[in-house]
């Protein structure tokens, strides 16, 4: 069965500073997508950014990068320039290509200060 | 991309009744998910709606307690039965990406807080 671990449940960083979210999954799948999801305190929950598993290139939104490495199941958010508007919870999801059900990890609270 | 309409966005019930959220998608979609966030926790999907068939239930999540209707590709309810302080949620409709490319992003609505005393 599919899992996935984030073993931050809180961090906190100084606005504009970087702050790097981890999450690691485990899966016997090889073709899979892997997710970044936000929850600001308004509640929905939205995209931040997406990674096919067969891509070598990281993930990069904006601000917003991962750290894929598929060998060792770990999939990092880096927050770049972070901003008070990225306090929220981040989720760290999978879905194997072709399935229906996405895992989702335990969350990580980020609080960005001023 | 799409658009979903949650109603209501927070109640609160007494014990013992039940109430009915409802779940507006502004595109058709195969695939309608229930989920359950119990305060300061991660998702937990309740049930699988598909249109035209009952929906398929997780497990530790029962029709009788949580009755979902799918009566077209735009439209799901979710029913809490019998409520408990314990069913004092976050309930999340989502559906998965639309349109052609598919990779598998969902779509959320803005959730129903049900608080029950």
């Amino acid at each position: 069965a599919q899992t996935v671990t984030q073993s931050q449940p809180e961090m906190s960083v100084q606005e504009a500073e970087t702050v790097t979210l981890s999450c690691t999954y485990d899966t016997s799948e090889s073709n899979y997508y892997l997710f970044w999801y936000k929850q600001p305190p308004s509640r929905q929950m939205i995209l931040v950014i997406r990674q096919e598993a067969y891509k070598q290139q990281n993930a990069t939104e904006n601000r917003f990068s991962v750290n894929f490495q598929k060998a060792a199941k770990s999939f990092s958010l880096k927050i770049s320039d972070s901003q008070l508007g990225d306090t929220a919870m981040y989720f760290c999801a999978f879905i194997y290509t072709g399935g229906f059900k996405t895992i989702f990890g335990a969350g990580t609270r980020l609080f960005v200060k001023a | 991309s799409a658009v979903i309409s949650q109603k209501p966005s927070r109640d609160i019930c007494q014990r013992g009744t039940s109430l009915t959220i409802q779940c507006q998608v502004d595109s058709q979609v195969t695939m309608m998910f229930w989920y359950r966030q119990q305060p300061g926790q991660s998702l937990t999907l309740i049930a699988t709606a598909n249109q035209g068939s009952e929906a398929t239930y997780e497990s530790g999540f029962v029709i009788d307690k949580f009755p979902i209707s799918r009566p077209n590709l735009t439209f799901s309810t979710l029913t809490v039965s019998n409520m408990s302080p314990e069913d004092s949620s976050i309930y999340l409709c989502s559906v998965a990406g639309v349109g052609t490319g598919n990779t598998g992003e969902l779509f959320f609505g803005e959730g129903s807080r049900l608080t029950v005393l």
